[in-house]
């Protein structure tokens, strides 16, 4: 049985980088990983995705090694207003049919 | 665009009754996913559809939950009867065509929270 495992929570001052790891077992070779962001009463909103090696966008960079077993988000310079869930979501494929499994989520605090 | 629109934000019920929420996708999205968030198991995916068809229905709880696309632009999630364990957010999500599934991001709306007493 798939399984996406993330850290149940992380804190960090203002102005640091911010990694967070995400663990998925049996994941295929074109199986993407999606992060999320979530505040208290919305709906997660997308950040980042990619399959492999490094993906990097306006806020934040996605890293994943050869092995893809595992995933690293990375937010650079985190301020305050980043404080909130962050969610991992990998879809995993195979015997012709795709397994949708978030992970619990990453509750991310950033210090003053 | 609006975006994904959900209805209502919030449903107070009592257990027994029937519940329905509401769901309008992105135009032009053909997935649309339901999910339920709740504190103890994290957001789960109930099921989805593509192009209106039910494609993964295997998160559905039991046969209490039914869930219909009869058009692009419309989805429901009915629980008949409502117990107070179904008590939790429940959103909806949609995405553009894809060359996999999961392979584009979701949108998600505001969700719907519902408590069933």
């Amino acid at each position: 049985l798939a399984k996406t495992t993330q850290p149940i929570s992380m804190d960090s001052y203002e102005g640091q980088e911010v990694n967070i790891t995400c663990s998925h077992n049996n994941i295929a070779t074109n199986d993407y990983i999606t992060w999320y962001q979530q505040f208290p009463s919305q709906g997660p909103r997308f950040i980042i995705q990619g399959y492999k090696t490094k993906v990097t966008n306006e806020v934040a960079s996605l890293f994943i090694p050869a092995d893809r077993k595992s995933s690293t988000l990375s937010l650079p310079r985190v301020s305050l207003s980043d404080t909130a869930v962050y969610y991992c979501l990998v879809v995993y494929s195979g015997a012709g049919s795709y397994q949708l499994t978030f992970g619990k989520g990453t509750k991310l605090s950033v210090i003053p | 665009d609006a975006g994904v629109i959900q209805s209502p934000r919030h449903e107070v019920t009592e257990m027994g009754q029937e519940v329905t929420l509401r769901c309008k996708p992105i135009s032009g999205h053909d997935y649309l996913f339901w999910y339920r968030q709740t504190m103890m198991r994290g957001l789960e995916l109930l099921i989805y559809f593509n192009n209106n068809v039910p494609i993964d229905d295997s998160g559905m709880p039991e046969d209490r939950f039914s869930a219909k696309m009869p058009n692009a632009s419309f989805s429901t999630l009915k629980i008949q009867p409502s117990e107070p364990r179904d008590s939790a957010v429940y959103f909806c999500a949609s995405s553009p065509p894809a060359s996999g599934l999961g392979s584009n991001e979701q949108f998600f709306g505001p969700g719907t929270r519902l408590t069933v007493l």
